[in-house]
């Protein structure tokens, strides 16, 4: 079974300041990874997706995330937070051969301080 | 293109009675997926719907939920004798033709509150 842990359910930064959210995961086969962030009331969308490409991801936003397969981590960083990424994040990974069951993390909600 | 929709965004029901939530997929989208988010969880998988079949439905409660999408018109999630423990956000889903691998686009959600 395919499983996310996001390891902090909080993370405030200053505005122009980095990002990180951590995520760890486990799956019994070659996952795919997610990163999805959803603002409020609104749907989630995705910001970058990991499928045994290049272990350094590149989204929307200027944000990235690096697939580290000796630590099982997929966090997802920015190195300058703007007001606009406050949101909720949820790292993703999908279970392999079926692959449309995607199981998500708790999720991390971000602030930014002005 | 009009991303996905799903309505009512909020639905007040109370123990008893029946919830329906309705997903329009995005255009050109012939595949469907249901999440449930209770509070402080993340989104669990409940059903995988191609039009006029259920592909996995490993997800679903096994009482009283059941889904649908016909030929024609949306996607339905339907719970009939809402308990407390249904209030959640449900998320729909979809994805274009070729299905497995794709990304998944998602609406905005409905929250469902029984009181």
């Amino acid at each position: 079974a395919q499983s996310v842990t996001q390891l902090d359910s909080h993370v405030s930064v200053s505005e122009g300041t980095p990002v990180l959210l951590r995520c760890n995961y486990s799956s019994s086969y070659s996952p795919s990874l997610f990163w999805y962030v959803q603002h409020p009331n609104k749907g989630l969308q995705l910001l970058l997706k990991y499928t045994s490409a290049a272990t350094l991801v590149k989204g929307i936003n200027g944000f990235e995330a690096e697939f580290k397969k000796s630590e099982t981590s997929f966090h997802l960083t920015k190195p300058s937070a703007h007001m606009s990424d406050a949101a909720e994040y949820f790292c993703v990974v999908s279970q392999g051969s079926n692959d449309y069951k995607l199981s998500f993390g708790a999720g991390t909600t971000v602030t930014v301080r002005a | 293109n009009a991303g996905v929709m799903q309505n009512p965004r909020h639905l007040v029901r109370r123990r008893g009675q029946e919830a329906r939530l309705r997903c329009s997929p995005m255009k050109g989208h012939s595949h469907v997926y249901w999440y449930r988010q209770l509070p402080e969880e993340g989104l669990k998988f409940m059903v995988y719907l191609q039009k006029e079949n259920i592909i996995d439905e490993s997800g679903m409660p096994k009482e009283r939920f059941s889904a649908e999408f016909p030929k024609e018109g949306p996607s339905i999630l339907r719970i009939q004798q809402v308990v407390r423990g249904d209030s959640a956000a449900y998320f729909c889903a979809s994805s274009p033709l070729t299905g497995e691998g794709d990304e998944q686009f998602f609406g905005p959600g409905t929250r469902l509150t029984v009181l």
